[in-house]
């Protein structure tokens, strides 16, 4: 079965540096891969998806990431962070069970902006 | 519009109590339909999926059970709750292969 996992269960990051939020994921056969966001009082929100193709992603309010198959790897990042991205971010690997995707996520990284 | 509804909103219920949480979706025919919870400090796992009318795989052993009586309305329930069944309930579907999920607007459990 398909598993992810990020790391850190907490951020800590001043507004206007770099960010780089990290997911592993574990899965036999080529994944699906997601970022979401949560903010708070908020559903989730898709950031950017990866199924083939480039492997460097662009999402939305800046956001990319970069799938590194060797690494089982596909760690979300921002050159300058807002603090409107105080959010808790989830990634999320799809993987195929009997001809239907199915989204799995991980635990998710809480992300605290310092002004 | 491609719509979840979902309710209620709250619930408190005390231990022991029977539980019962429905999900609607509009727009869509023959969805892939999903429930997670989110806890504190567990992020969001999935409970269960189906493909369709009457098909439901659960992903981890609980104290809850999912049905699936019509192709648009997917029902979470409980006969006996758990304290530990408390959390953050969320219905989401996928329209097709490989969309993204949409989700409902969630039900905050709390079992006293």
């Amino acid at each position: 079965a398909q598993s992810v996992t990020q790391p850190d269960i907490h951020i800590t990051v001043s507004e206007g540096a770099s960010l780089e939020l990290r997911c592993n994921y574990s899965y036999g056969a080529t994944p699906y891969l997601f970022w979401y966001v949560q903010s708070p009082g908020q559903g989730l929100q898709l950031l950017l998806k990866y199924f083939s193709g480039d492997t460097l992603v662009q999402g939305i309010k800046g956001f990319e990431a970069e799938f590194k198959r060797s690494q089982s790897s596909f760690n979300l990042r921002k050159p300058s962070v807002h603090w409107s991205d105080a959010a808790e971010y989830f990634c999320a690997v799809g993987a195929l069970r009997g001809g239907s995707y199915i989204p799995t996520f991980g635990r998710g990284t809480s992300l605290i902006v310092h002004p | 519009s491609q719509t979840i509804h979902q309710w209620p909103a709250t619930l408190v219920q005390p231990v022991g109590s029977p539980l019962s949480l429905e999900c609607t979706v509009e727009g869509t025919s023959n969805p892939n339909l999903y429930w997670y919870r989110q806890a504190a400090g567990r992020g969001l796992q999935l409970l269960f999926y189906s493909v369709g009318i009457g098909q439901i795989s659960s992903e981890v052993p609980q104290n809850l059970s999912a049905s699936r009586p019509q192709d648009r309305q997917f029902i979470l329930s409980s006969k006996k709750l758990l304290l530990s069944d408390s959390g953050f309930y969320l219905c989401a579907r996928t329209a097709g292969f490989n969309e993204k999920l949409f989700f409902g607007s969630g039900t905050q459990l709390s079992v006293l």
